[in-house]
């Protein structure tokens, strides 16, 4: 089966541009993530979808960061206006469901895009 | 701070060595996952733990769930250069949210 495509796969703007990353997760995949993993740090979740709901998005940057996943499949993430700071990898994944308290279902991520902001 | 404390940050050993990293909290999960990532990849699901005291072993890899469900270890017999890389363990928070540490970076020279 296909695995999470992501694009672009690098990109490299300047602080105050904008920037928008696509993401179609495996078929038939309902929950969906957007993880930002910085330099030398493990992936910090941003935002997860169940279906086109917002299940969790306490550490979005909402001043800044948008996601949306209006058909409930593929899913995009804005950053308007980038920072310095806003240099990382943007990860998404994708699972079956989102899981219960003692149940977990594998999230396969997609290779992410590099942004670099100068 | 980091809700999950992997250790070491950074290990080069040579080709047939044993290693083992540890994941540390303070913390109860519902499961604790191990990710291997590898550079411009995404990382891959090797094991996931849900029993306190759970042992687990996928060939050469040995994954140990603490009986508390607050810390993990992965202990890799015989290293080979293709396990290098970035080794990342993340705990569950129910509704399948994950939190990850910062990694264990893994050089495995021939």
């Amino acid at each position: 089966e296909a695995g999470v495509a992501q694009s672009p796969r690098y990109k490299i703007i300047e602080k105050r541009q904008s920037v928008a990353f696509w993401c179609n997760p495996i078929s038939g995949h309902a929950t969906l993530y957007w993880y930002q993993q910085i330099l030398g740090q493990g992936p910090k979740l941003l935002i997860q979808f169940q279906n086109n709901g917002v299940v969790d998005d306490s550490q979005l940057p909402k001043d800044r960061f948008s996601a949306e996943r209006l058909k409930g499949v593929d899913s995009t993430l804005k950053i308007q206006p980038a920072k310095l700071e806003d240099s990382a990898v943007y990860l998404c994944a994708s699972s079956w469901l989102a899981g219960g308290f003692r149940i977990s279902y594998e999230q396969y991520f997609g290779p992410g895009t590099r942004l670099t902001v100068t | 701070t980091q809700l999950l404390e992997q250790s070491p940050q950074f290990l080069s050993i040579q080709e047939g060595e044993n290693l083992t990293v540890y994941c540390n909290s303070s913390s109860v999960f519902s499961s604790l996952q191990w990710y291997r990532q590898e550079p411009g990849e995404g990382p891959v699901l090797l094991v996931t733990v849900v029993t306190g005291g759970e042992v687990k072993k996928l060939k050469r890899l040995t994954f140990q769930f603490g009986d508390a469900r607050k810390d993990s270890s992965l202990h890799i017999t015989a290293a080979q250069p293709g396990d290098t890389g970035l080794y990342l363990c993340a705990g569950g928070m129910g509704g399948n949210k994950l939190v990850f540490g910062a990694g264990t970076i893994l050089r495995v020279k021939s």
